[in-house]
């Protein structure tokens, strides 16, 4: 059983590049989550998704954008790369329908922005 | 609004020693409380939990937590710790509101076993 699967894992980009980072989850959870982790901060929530075909914005949004077509895979782009998303990204899902489930997380994509 | 605070950003022990972890928590409505551990490069994990029922709830690796609500605290404590649990640990409470389940994570508090 995989859990949550993010790709790539590590990736160094230009200034005002593009690239999608995918997430894949196999518990058939409705709820997945993009956060970012940055030193000091916590985790912090960039967009979200309550069930196939729906997203929302999070606490920080801006610069990033999310599809979620099928039920099992959660993308997040960043469509023009800056500095200050250099961050390690984190998904996450849940059942999410009711508050007392915890959140299953993936190992991360370290994401370098020259 | 929910807000989750961790006292101690870094807390250094000596193996074999106890640790208690500090959390403190503000929530407008009846919330649930988790401690989350995160590894060198890896993902979080979940350590414990708190839903109901009885305020001592046990989790993995020998971890404990204390669910208090008139102090607004969930701590974590080890009575005794391990060169493997050198690691950063994170506090989140979880309601459901705006129409999802909605999760507020503490900055985390790195804990440091020194052999």
């Amino acid at each position: 059983n995989a859990g949550v699967t993010q790709t790539p894992k590590f990736r160094v980009l230009k200034t005002g590049q593009s690239m999608t980072l995918l997430c894949a989850q196999d518990m058939n959870h409705e709820y997945m989550y993009w956060y970012r982790q940055d030193p000091g901060m916590g985790l912090r929530l960039i967009h979200y998704s309550v069930g196939e075909g729906t997203t929302a914005k999070g606490e920080v949004p801006d610069g990033y954008n999310v599809s979620r077509l099928k039920k099992q895979n959660f993308l997040l782009g960043l469509e023009s790369a800056a500095p200050s998303q250099t961050s390690v990204y984190f998904c996450a899902s849940s059942y999410g329908t009711v508050p007392n489930q915890p959140q299953h997380f993936g190992d991360g994509t370290r994401l370098s922005i020259l | 609004a929910q807000s989750v605070t961790q006292l101690d950003s870094q807390v250094p022990v000596f193996e074999e020693a106890p640790v208690e972890l500090r959390c403190n928590y503000s929530s407008s409505v009846s919330v649930y409380l988790f401690w989350y551990v995160q590894y060198p490069n890896q993902g979080l994990q979940l350590l414990l939990k708190y839903l109901s029922g009885s305020t001592l709830v046990k989790g993995i690796n020998g971890f404990e937590a204390e669910f208090n609500k008139s102090q607004t605290s969930f701590h974590l404590r080890k009575p005794s710790v391990h060169i493997s649990d050198t690691a950063e640990y994170f506090c989140a409470v979880s309601d459901y509101s705006g129409g999802y389940q909605k999760v507020t994570f503490g900055i985390g508090t790195k804990l440091q076993v020194i052999p």
